[in-house]
């Protein structure tokens, strides 16, 4: 599977800063995806990001609040603009490999942990 | 709308014995079914999946059940072991094409305990 690197692994924000989160893959992928951790709750995601293209956000995400780079097929970075403490959550960069037989598979990155205080 | 449920917050087993992990989903679009593994304030490990035109896949000690009729799937863990001691997630997708490709929908979680 491929290898993936996010950057920080965690970090203590003041509220009302913006953070951007990297993500580095070892290999060239297609599609890259962002979710999100709240505490306590499951996975959402929040974005996929192709290369050359605008991110396409799901409902209750928007642009303006996390938007995405993806300036090549193994870089992205997400952005959490404006942070207020309810933005506190592991932010997971995503990418989808085959995985033989029918179907492909989503690999995670180690995660984001981010508190926001 | 919860589409993907793991009704059992917890369980709690024995090592050696079989731990049975269970999932209910209510979109019967969904085509693809996978079992991830997660620590705390760490990303999921991927385990096992199973595609929607199958029963049945294993992989060493994990096997992962799936019940169309009953939108229903369940991994089973023989035997248990205490590294196994995590939260698992369940996860669907469906297959929509172009970008909605490899989204998944999770499931709450339910946190293994496996007891030396």
């Amino acid at each position: 599977s491929a290898v993936i690197s996010q950057k920080p692994s965690r970090d203590i924000c003041q509220r009302g800063t913006s953070l951007t989160i990297q993500c580095q893959v070892d290999s060239q992928v297609t599609m890259m995806f962002w979710y999100r951790q709240q505490p306590g709750q499951s996975l959402t995601l929040i974005a996929t990001a192709n290369q050359g293209s605008e991110a396409t956000y799901e409902s209750g995400f928007v642009i303006d609040k996390f938007p995405i780079s993806r300036p090549n097929l193994t870089f992205s970075t997400l952005t959490v603009s404006n942070m207020s403490p309810e933005d506190s959550s592991i932010y997971l960069c995503s990418v989808e490999e085959p995985a033989g037989g029918s179907g492909n598979t989503i690999y995670f990155g180690e995660g984001s942990w981010l508190t926001v205080v | 709308d919860q589409q993907v449920k793991q009704n059992s917050p917890s369980l709690s087993v024995q090592e050696g014995r079989i731990s049975i992990l269970n999932c209910d989903y209510t979109n019967s679009m969904f085509d693809y079914f996978l079992w991830y593994k997660k620590y705390p304030a760490e990303g999921p490990t991927f385990l096992i999946s199973i595609s929607s035109i199958k029963d049945k896949n294993e992989d060493g000690r994990f096997t992962v059940f799936l019940n169309k009729s009953a939108k229903h799937l369940s991994l089973h863990i023989v035997p248990s072991q205490p590294g196994d001691s995590a939260v698992y997630f369940c996860a669907a997708r469906q297959d929509t094409g172009g970008t909605s490709y490899g989204k998944l929908t999770f499931g709450q979680g339910t946190i293994l305990t496996v007891h030396p």
